[in-house]
């Protein structure tokens, strides 16, 4: 099946600082969704992206859909210490099937 | 703002019980799921609904089934716990398959079966 590759796996940063990370895939994604999970949470809708070269942002978070459409990309700008957490990418290959997760990507923000 | 609530955060259970993990979503999602999170094995999804009294078969169904009785709930049942059951569960919902679909997460019931 589809399968979802996130990195880095994890990346410490200082406060302040912007971060990037990405999400690939051998498949055609029509559907990419960004989230990002607490510890002990459930994940939270970050951001979601529908068709191919689209950028859309949320506050200091942006991302895009992959020209190519099997990618994706997220950028944090001026990072703060409550961006600590695990950012997962989600994929859909076609309208009405599920959704496929990334692995997630730990992001650790030093003071 | 969509809602997605678990009926417990934390549940302690001993092996052979049977367990009831509820959800309700108050945003008159057609779709609902069932999910469960270990480290290492990302999420995978074990059933999900698109309609009332509707189940489909996710990725790893044994040992669990589900009930969708009212649109807004989905309950995931466990008929006898076992100890590699113990894992973080989680339900989401959506409005319905089709484009621009996009899933919400309740905060999560993260179950111990001793």
């Amino acid at each position: 099946g589809q399968q979802l590759n996130q990195s880095p796996q994890s990346m410490f940063i200082q406060e302040g600082e912007d971060v990037s990370m990405n999400c690939t895939s051998s498949s055609i994604f029509n559907t990419w969704l960004w989230y990002k999970q607490d510890p002990g949470e459930g994940p939270v809708l970050l951001i979601a992206l529908y068709k191919a070269g689209e950028l859309t942002s949320n506050g200091r978070l942006t991302a895009q859909f992959g020209i190519t459409r099997k990618d994706s990309f997220l950028n944090i700008s001026a990072s703060i210490p409550s961006d600590v957490g695990i950012y997962f990418c989600a994929g859909q290959v076609e309208y009405g099937q599920n959704f496929v997760f990334g692995p997630g990507t730990r992001l650790s923000v030093l003071p | 703002d969509v809602k997605v609530t678990q009926s417990s955060r934390y549940l302690v259970k001993r092996t052979g019980e049977k367990v009831f993990l509820e959800c309700v979503q108050d945003m008159d999602h057609e779709n609902m799921f069932w999910y469960r999170q270990d480290p290492g094995l990302g999420l995978r999804l074990i059933y999900f609904s698109y309609d009332v009294k509707m189940k489909e078969k996710g990725d790893i169904p044994e040992g669990y089934s589900v009930s969708r009785e009212k649109k807004e709930r989905f309950s995931l049942i466990l008929e006898s716990a076992s100890t590699n059951q113990t894992s973080m569960y989680l339900c989401a919902s959506s409005f319905a398959f089709g484009p621009q679909e996009t899933q919400y997460f309740g905060p999560g019931t993260r179950l111990l079966v001793l």
